[in-house]
Formats: C-alpha cells, sequence, structure tokens
C-alpha cells in the first residue's frame, strides 16, 4: 500500500530561522512527488513536481529536494507570510492519482 | 482565467437530504477529481475521471455518485447525506493523462465546499 508521512506534524519558527519538513515515502514505483501550499479556508497551491532523486526545485525562500525514500522542503530565512499548510503528495506508477500526507503546519512569527 | 470553480462554498443539510457539488473548470483539462478533507485525515480521494464519459472511484467512494458529461464539469453527488460526511470537498484538475504535463502545471485546485451534515 502507497503510504506518504510528513513531519511534524507542526512547527513553529521565528522570522529569519531556517528549517526544513519531512516527507517520507513508500510507493510501488514513483512517478512525481508533489508539494502543496495550503492557507485556511482555501485549496491546495502548487509548488512543486520533482520526478526522480537527486532532483531539486527552488522558489524564493523554499528550496525541495527528493531521494528514494523521502523530500524534504527546506524553508530558508522564513517570514511571517510562510506560514501556512504544506502537504506532499505522490503519484504512484500506474495509477492516475495522487496520495496525500496529512501535511505540516508552520508558523512563522515576526 | 476562473481556473477550477466550486459551488456552493458552503452548505447545510439534513440527514437523509441528497446534494450535488458543482466543480466546472475552464483550463481544458482531462483530468478532474474529488477530494475530501478531514482534521487528522488529509485529503482522500472520491472520486476521478481522466475523461468525458470516463470515471472511477477513489479511497472513499461510498455515498457518493459522480458523472463526466463534458471536459468541463465533474458534479458530486451525495444520495443521502449523513453525519460522517460532514468534511471540506475539493475539486481539482490537471492538464493531461500524461505525468510530464500534469507534472508541469501541478493540480489545480477549487476553494472547497465546507459542508455540515446534521
Amino acid at each position: 500500500e502507497d503510504q506518504v508521512t510528513q513531519s511534524p506534524e507542526a512547527l513553529r519558527l521565528q522570522e529569519g530561522e531556517s528549517s526544513s519538513l519531512n516527507c517520507s515515502y513508500t510507493v510501488s514505483g514513483l512517478r512525481g512527488l508533489f508539494w502543496y501550499r495550503q492557507d485556511p479556508g482555501k485549496g491546495p497551491e502548487f509548488l512543486f513536481t520533482l520526478y526522480s532523486a537527486g532532483e531539486e526545485k527552488e522558489k524564493e525562500r523554499l528550496k525541495a529536494t527528493l531521494t528514494k525514500k523521502e523530500s524534504f522542503l527546506h524553508i530558508t530565512a522564513p517570514k511571517p507570510e510562510d506560514s501556512a499548510t504544506y502537504l506532499c503528495a505522490v503519484h504512484p506508477s500506474g495509477y492516475s492519482t495522487l496520495t496525500f500526507g496529512k501535511g505540516t503546519m508552520l508558523l512563522v512569527s515576526p | 482565467n476562473a481556473g477550477v470553480t466550486q459551488t456552493p462554498k458552503f452548505q447545510v443539510l439534513k440527514t437523509g437530504q441528497s446534494m450535488t457539488l458543482q466543480c466546472a473548470q475552464d483550463m481544458n483539462h482531462e483530468y478532474m477529481s474529488w477530494y475530501r478533507q478531514d482534521p487528522g485525515m488529509g485529503l482522500r480521494l472520491i472520486h476521478y475521471s481522466v475523461g468525458a464519459g470516463i470515471t472511477d472511484q477513489g479511497e472513499v467512494p461510498n455515498g457518493y455518485n459522480v458523472s463526466r458529461s463534458t471536459t468541463e464539469d465533474f458534479p458530486l453527488r451525495l444520495l443521502s447525506a449523513a453525519p460522517s460526511q460532514t468534511s471540506v470537498y475539493f475539486c481539482a484538475s490537471s492538464g493531461g493523462r500524461g505525468l510530464r504535463r500534469t507534472g508541469v502545471y501541478g493540480y489545480t485546485f477549487g476553494s472547497g465546499t465546507r459542508l455540515t451534515v446534521v
């Protein structure tokens, strides 16, 4: 069974305090790994797709990396506006759908 | 350029009532899906469609029906609402069946429908 586990469940940072979110996965063949951001009361917003181990993607203060068993979302010098829930999802081979983790709720204090 | 539009945004139903959650996209996307999001459970797939006339079940399909008569619309029907169906429902669409096209654009989500069944 395909599984996606995100840690920590919640993370509180001070503005400027860099950290990483983890997404570990177990799938029968990975076609792609997705990161999303979700603000309260809104739908998930697409951030990155990673296709193979060793791949990295960057967007402003966010950097996503991928290994054969996990992905990290690194947040460098975060700002309060980075506060959100970050979701990880995998696209297993042979399927048309995504399997989501439960998310990490990030709170960045000024 | 509306993207994915869901209606209504909020709904309260009584147990046993039926209703349809609407989802429309204007991006000519082939793939559409419905998820529900519950505290502590994450996003769970209800039903999905890879094109007009083609639908399939996801992880939690019981109590829900879907159909896809056009590329643009993918309504979700609750046949006889139960309190366990209280949730936030999201519709999502993607550019194509091919992974590369899907990956480049990601899945576009609607803003959600918050449903309460009393």
